[in-house]
């Protein structure tokens, strides 16, 4: 069965800090996959997207990288702003057919002052 | 449009009535998706139209709910009989159709079954 596992499942740190999030998935076969940062009330916004030969993407304060050996991907968050505080969701694209999209259930973020 | 708009933004409503959501994908984009989101969870697929067609309506949880896409522009996504169950947030999507580009998503239509 697809599916896309996300940890931790929330996590709270201080502004300026560094955190990291992790995804492993088992999806089959794998397209690509992306990061996407959600907002309270909002759409999912992607941040970055990264297919199988790549190991690692940047944007901004934001660096995803990706194992497609062992299937697990991460999102690191470097000097923490409070506008960082949102829901961060891993989903990984089925290849073939329509590119169906896999979420994971995401980590909710709080940054504090 | 700019982006993939979604009305309306919250929606109550009585349970056993039907109602209706709808969403404006991004001009020229033919690839449209619904998915559902409970609250802390990821979202979840519910159909995808590429074109007027559904060509995957395998994530819709029962016959109560139905979609439509008649010009190939605007979705209405139809919940019949609602159920307190059906409350959540329904995210509406967009693309060009290939998985290089990026989906565009709405801001939702949070709709709460009382």
């Amino acid at each position: 069965k697809n599916q896309v596992e996300q940890s931790p499942q929330s996590l709270i740190i201080l502004e300026g800090k560094n955190c990291t999030l992790q995804c492993n998935y088992t999806v089959s076969p794998f397209s690509n996959l992306r990061w996407y940062k959600q907002d309270t009330g909002r759409g999912p916004v992607s941040l970055t997207i990264m297919t199988f030969s790549e190991n690692t993407k940047s944007n901004g304060r934001y660096t995803a990288t990706l194992d497609a050996d062992t299937k697990q991907s991460s999102l690191h968050i470097t000097a923490s702003q409070l506008s960082d505080s949102a829901s961060y969701i891993c989903v990984v694209t089925v290849s073939g057919g329509y590119n169906k999209l896999i979420f994971g259930a995401g980590t909710r973020l709080a940054v504090h002052p | 449009g700019a982006g993939v708009s979604q009305t309306p933004s919250n929606k109550v409503t009585e349970k056993g009535k039907y109602v209706e959501l709808r969403c404006d994908p991004i001009s020229g984009h033919t690839a449209l998706y619904w998915y559902r989101q409970s609250l802390g969870q990821g979202p979840e697929f519910l159909i995808y139209f590429q074109g007027t067609g559904a060509a995957d309506d395998s994530g819709l949880p029962n016959d109560r709910f139905f979609a439509v896409r008649p010009e190939g522009s605007v979705s209405t996504l139809k919940i019949q009989r609602t159920e307190r169950g059906d409350s959540a947030v329904y995210l509406c999507a967009s693309s060009s159709g290939t998985s290089t580009y990026g989906y565009t998503f709405g801001s939702g239509t949070r709709l709460t079954v009382v």
